[in-house]
């Protein structure tokens, strides 16, 4: 079946780079997302990207992916302490004729001064 | 755009009795819209999903008695948490999407946060 896995947590100095990977199994993804969650909200969209891409990079975020190595990245650059968040990678999977988001276990990020 | 209300927020009831969140898309019309469960720490978990007009699809393990799916129009559905007991206590999160929105994602509500005493 589908599975979208995360490392569990990171914690980055403010002002470096943040980097979350995550690896995912169903090859026929098309799209492959971003969200970010922080405590008690619901998730909010960050970025996604094409499966026909390897790159997108839109202000701070840098979204990788390999698609062979089905190995999706977000680098965060410049983290500030408002990224302190949980970030969830997510596939999208045809399932019943629906498409259906599949999520990983989600990363904790920690901003440390 | 693309906003989704989730209400309550927050809710405590009593074990034994039902509870009805609501999930409305403001500004587009859903065509689908996922219930999620979130336990502490965790990710989400998919309950169902639900297209306007038809019945709820759910996932394997979560019981269709026990959490009604009603998708009525195309800005509105519901989550019916019926005979809660406490460990239905979770965080319940809706999702709504448009036909053809896939390269725009999912917008999610805002959440609520059940506790059943």
């Amino acid at each position: 079946g589908e599975d979208v896995e995360q490392s569990l947590f990171l914690s980055v100095r403010e002002g470096d780079s943040s980097v979350i990977n995550c690896t995912y199994t169903d090859s026929s993804s098309t799209y492959l997302y971003w969200y970010k969650q922080e405590p008690g909200a619901g998730l909010q969209l960050l970025t996604y990207i094409f499966s026909n891409m390897d790159m997108k990079q839109d202000q701070r975020l840098t979204v990788l992916l390999n698609k062979k190595d089905k190995h999706l990245s977000l680098r965060i650059a410049d983290t500030q302490t408002g990224d302190s968040a949980i970030y969830f990678c997510a596939e999208i999977s045809i399932s019943g004729g629906y498409n259906k988001l599949i999520f990983g276990a989600g990363t904790r990020l920690a901003v440390h001064p | 755009g693309a906003v989704v209300s989730q209400h309550p927020s927050r809710v405590i009831c009593k074990s034994g009795t039902s509870v009805k969140i609501e999930c409305r898309s403001l500004d587009f019309q859903a065509t689908t819209m996922f219930w999620y469960r979130q336990f502490p720490k965790q990710s989400l978990m998919l309950m169902a999903t639900s297209n306007e007009g038809s019945k709820a699809t759910y996932e394997q393990g979560v019981e269709k008695d026990k959490f009604l799916i009603n998708h009525a129009s195309l800005t509105l559905s519901t989550l019916t948490v019926t005979s809660a007991h406490p460990e239905d206590s979770s965080f319940y999160i809706c999702s709504a999407s448009a036909r053809g929105w896939q390269n725009y994602g999912y917008t999610f509500g805002s959440g609520t946060r059940l506790t059943v005493v």
